[in-house]
């Protein structure tokens, strides 16, 4: 969805990194999600934020930090990256409810 | 907990109808159904939601039966252009219950 932009579209890192995943949107959505995918694992849910002032850990936050720094920006830091943090990270927003999820075209981000 | 499962892989040929079902038995009485549709190097696109019943829209339906323990989405004479991994999921008090995902493999 091209609402729904993510940089870097790919990261090559090292293990003890900083890196900062980036995700803003056009939609004028209030919330918004950050997942992670996995071979054979489908989409797993990282954290959430439901408006600006609003964050929450999702199924696997551990190792994960973000920032929801207005209503358009939404970041996922990995303060300091290991190796199986290598996978494909993916932002979303939703309206309010029970609307359906718009994705962005993921960050592939490999930690050597 | 409302956890989703589907078929990890399904093969069809052009023209056929394709059905992929998704069980979630736990699922609480509030919650919809959503289904998704990936292509490689792409995020998730919405394809249906729905509540009970059957929904359908211009390019699938989304059959629930009365106990809402299982969904089925129907595609109808997928062409190649289908070929993709479809998810099923479950929102059930703010967690989300994403299924593994089924890819689908039209032959010509």
């Amino acid at each position: 969805d091209a609402d729904v932009t993510q940089t870097p579209r790919n990261r090559i890192t090292k293990t003890g990194k900083r890196i900062m995943l980036e995700c803003s949107q056009t939609k004028g959505h209030d919330r918004m999600y950050w997942y992670r995918q996995d071979p054979g694992l489908g989409l797993r849910l990282i954290y959430y934020s439901f408006d600006v002032k609003d964050i929450n850990k999702g199924e696997i936050s551990d190792g994960y930090s973000v920032s929801r720094q207005a209503q358009a920006k939404f970041s996922l830091s990995l303060e300091s990256a290991i190796p199986n943090q290598t996978a494909l990270y993916f932002c979303a927003t939703s309206g309010p409810g029970d609307q359906p999820q718009h994705f962005g075209d993921g960050t592939r981000l490999s930690i050597l | 907990l409302a956890k989703t499962t589907q078929p990890i892989s399904m093969d069809s040929y052009e023209g056929q109808e394709v059905n992929i079902t998704c069980s979630h038995n736990n699922i609480a009485t509030n919650d919809y159904i959503t289904w998704y549709q990936q292509f490689p190097s792409q995020g998730p696109r919405f394809i249906i939601q729905g509540y009970k019943t059957k929904v359908t829209n211009e390019v699938a339906s989304l059959f629930i039966p009365a106990d809402r323990k299982s969904s089925t989405l129907s595609l109808p004479r997928v062409s190649l252009s289908d070929t993709a991994v479809y998810y099923c999921l479950v929102e059930s008090f703010n967690k989300f219950y994403f299924g593994s995902g089924t890819k689908l493999n039209v032959k010509p």
